[in-house]
């Protein structure tokens, strides 16, 4: 069956850290992944995507993801974050039918 | 543009209480969905538009219904609410063009059934 896991619900980091959040999947067809972002009192808006091409995929705010097929994994990463990273994080796969199968979601906080 | 728009942005109903969320958007989409989320889980679809006048069942469409008569609107409706209907309830928006695969999403209605 298609899913997305995020293994993590909830994430601490201190500013300045590094990122890495975690999202593997389950689909036996064409992959196209998506991660997107909900910060708060804000809409849900797209990270960065990837359907094809180069597995490392950069998206808006110094964000980065790399797909690795071996692995059903297409994890989320930024090298320093800051306070302004705290947000909720989704992973989501499209389907066949261009209908989007989403993560559980990994609640970030940076503490200042 | 004001992009997609959802109201109310709250809501507490009564068990067995009706009531329609709206959600319009203003960047011609043709494809516009209902989406719930439940805490700790992810998005859950409930159901889709392709365009006015076509809708179509998602993954958890019951207790639920729809309609679409323009390409700017799409309502969701409840008839009869019951507490398993406490969620968030998403609006997006989609366009049709080749390679336009983002979602626009609304802030979200946060519903409460007692």
């Amino acid at each position: 069956a298609q899913s997305v896991s995020q293994h993590n619900h909830h994430v601490i980091l201190s500013e300045a850290a590094s990122l890495e959040l975690g999202c593997n999947y389950s689909y036996g067809g064409t992959v196209n992944l998506f991660w997107y972002v909900q910060y708060p009192g804000q809409h849900l808006q797209l990270l960065l995507k990837y359907f094809s091409g180069d597995p490392l995929v950069k998206g808006i705010k110094g964000f980065e993801a790399e797909f690795i097929k071996s692995k059903f994994s297409f994890n989320l990463r930024k090298p320093s974050v800051q306070w302004s990273d705290t947000a909720e994080y989704f992973c989501a796969l499209r389907d066949s039918n261009y209908q989007l199968i989403w993560g559980a979601g990994t609640k970030l906080i940076i503490k200042p | 543009n004001a992009g997609v728009t959802q109201t109310p942005k709250f809501r507490i109903l009564k068990i067995g209480q009706s009531m329609t969320l709206q959600c319009t958007q203003d960047m011609n989409h043709n494809y516009m969905y209902w989406y719930r989320q439940d805490p700790g889980m992810g998005l859950k679809l409930i159901y889709y538009s392709v365009g006015a006048g076509i809708t179509d069942k998602g993954e958890v469409p019951n207790g639920y219904n729809v309609s679409r008569s323009t390409t700017e609107d799409f309502p969701l409706r409840l008839e009869l609410a019951a507490p398993s209907q406490t969620s968030v309830y998403f609006c997006a928006s989609r366009s049709r063009l080749a390679g336009a695969d983002t979602q626009y999403f609304g802030p979200g209605t946060r519903l409460t059934v007692l």
